[in-house]
């Protein structure tokens, strides 16, 4: 069955401080993709990306980076140089089995970056 | 711009009450979700829908039913509303696609946030 775990349930860091958001994943597809999504205070979940099994490459969005290790089956999150407008509840995701279209989550976890 | 708009962001209802939760989208998106979301959970799916007239159950379905008599509505109906029903109520829609591609364009509406007394 498809299960996506977040072990860290809250995070609190000092603004400046990095930060690394962790995701552990089972799956039975053999090709899959992986989300990360940031619910900020505001409540709407907003997309930050979305990655094929296929590619194993790093990936780097200006302050954040993701590094995504098939042997272990993680895809972890990483906020560099934190800030305030950082603060939110981020999700980890895959999709569920076959053609249904949703989306399977992870339990969030709140980060707090303090000024 | 894009939305996904849900008719209210705090609802307060008393138990026993029947309970309509709207969704709108002008995406043009053939599927549509209702997703709950409580602390320590997650989001988990109540229903979903592929097309007009069309539903399928999520994981937690109990309690729950939903409509979608036009492509760009899909509605959540608490029967008889309960306690254990409070909660962050959450709307998304994407396009049809397969595997990870019906994610594609995956939006989700900002939330109605429901307390039963």
């Amino acid at each position: 069955a498809q299960k996506v775990t977040q072990a860290q349930t809250e995070i609190s860091v000092v603004e400046k401080e990095d930060v690394t958001l962790d995701c552990v994943y089972e799956t039975r597809d053999t090709t899959y993709y992986l989300f990360w999504y940031k619910q900020p205070p505001s409540g709407e979940l907003v997309f930050l990306i979305r990655r094929n099994s296929f590619d194993e490459q790093n990936e780097i969005s200006g302050r954040y980076s993701w590094n995504f290790q098939k042997s272990t089956s993680s895809f972890n999150f990483t906020i560099t140089a934190s800030q305030v407008v950082d603060s939110a509840v981020y999700f980890c995701a895959l999709p569920g089995s076959g053609n249904t279209g949703k989306l399977i989550f992870g339990q969030g976890t709140t980060l707090q970056v303090k000024p | 711009d894009v939305k996904v708009t849900q008719s209210s962001r705090y609802l307060v209802k008393r138990t026993g009450e029947k309970v309509f939760l709207e969704c709108v989208q002008d995406m043009d998106h053939e599927n549509m979700f209702w997703y709950r979301q409580d602390p320590g959970l997650g989001l988990r799916l109540i229903y979903f829908s592929y097309d007009v007239k069309m539903k399928e159950k999520g994981d937690i379905p109990e309690g729950y039913s939903v409509s979608r008599e036009k492509k760009e509505r899909f509605s959540l109906i608490l029967e008889s509303a309960s306690t254990n029903q409070t909660s962050m109520y959450l709307c998304a829609s994407s396009l049809w696609g397969t595997g990870g591609d019906t994610v594609v364009g995956y939006t989700f509406g900002s939330g109605t946030r429901l307390t039963v007394v």
